[in-house]
């Protein structure tokens, strides 16, 4: 089975403290991807990567950065933290479209960060 | 834009019942269609993934069809359980690779 673990369930944070998030993945996935979960607004894409050291905007990266220097590991980082950045945070993995798997994306637990 | 609509928003069943939940999207120029089910507070999990060149896909209790050209699913769920409860998402992988979700629809299946 595929397995995406994210680094931790839940975080507090303080306005102005730079917060990493980090997920891993144990299936060799090219793809990975950040979401944010909020009421009302649904999942909405960050940041996304299809390989080593490459990173494209999703459509809310502002105040995001995002690193990967491994296959496997795919890391969000909030600069400069602010309470609107009080959300879900969700990490997902994938095959490339022409994958077997047909590009199914496999979710992380998600990590709760509360930004006080 | 691709836009994904659920409904209904929210469903409260007896067990036993057979359901189906429904999702429409407003391009129908998506590479697949995957439904998640998700857990309060948890993360989301794969249930059925179609892709656009097939029309349904089945798993257990579970059976997804894909009507591309009228972009409508259905998410059927036969003989549900208490343990069904659940938020069930949409989301379509549009022309340029990205997943759109629905907002999602809320079911408890009463004992």
């Amino acid at each position: 089975d595929v397995k995406v673990t994210q680094s931790s369930r839940y975080l507090v944070k303080r306005t102005g403290e730079k917060v990493f998030l980090e997920c891993v993945q144990d299936m060799d996935h090219e793809n990975m991807f950040w979401y944010r979960q909020d009421p009302g607004l649904g999942l909405r894409l960050i940041y996304f990567s299809y390989d080593v050291k490459m990173k494209e905007k999703g459509d809310i990266p502002e105040g995001y950065s995002v690193s990967r220097e491994k296959k496997e590991r795919f890391s969000l980082i909030l600069e400069s933290a602010s309470t609107n950045q009080t959300s879900m945070y969700l990490c997902a993995s994938s095959l490339p479209l022409a994958g077997g798997s047909g590009n199914e994306q496999f979710f992380g637990p998600g990590t709760r960060l509360t930004v006080l | 834009k691709q836009e994904v609509t659920q409904i209904p928003a929210a469903l409260s069943v007896p067990e036993g019942e057979n359901l189906v939940l429904n999702c429409s999207f407003t391009d129908s120029a998506i590479y697949n269609l995957q439904w998640f089910r998700q857990d309060p507070g948890k993360g989301l999990t794969s249930l059925l993934l179609i892709q656009s060149s097939q029309r349904e896909q089945t798993s257990g209790r579970l059976n997804a069809s894909l009507d591309k050209s009228s972009g409508r699913s259905t998410l059927y769920i036969a003989a549900s359980q208490p343990g069904d409860s659940a938020t069930y998402l949409c989301a379509v992988m549009d022309s340029s690779y990205k997943l759109i979700f629905g907002s999602g629809t809320r079911l408890l299946v009463r004992p």
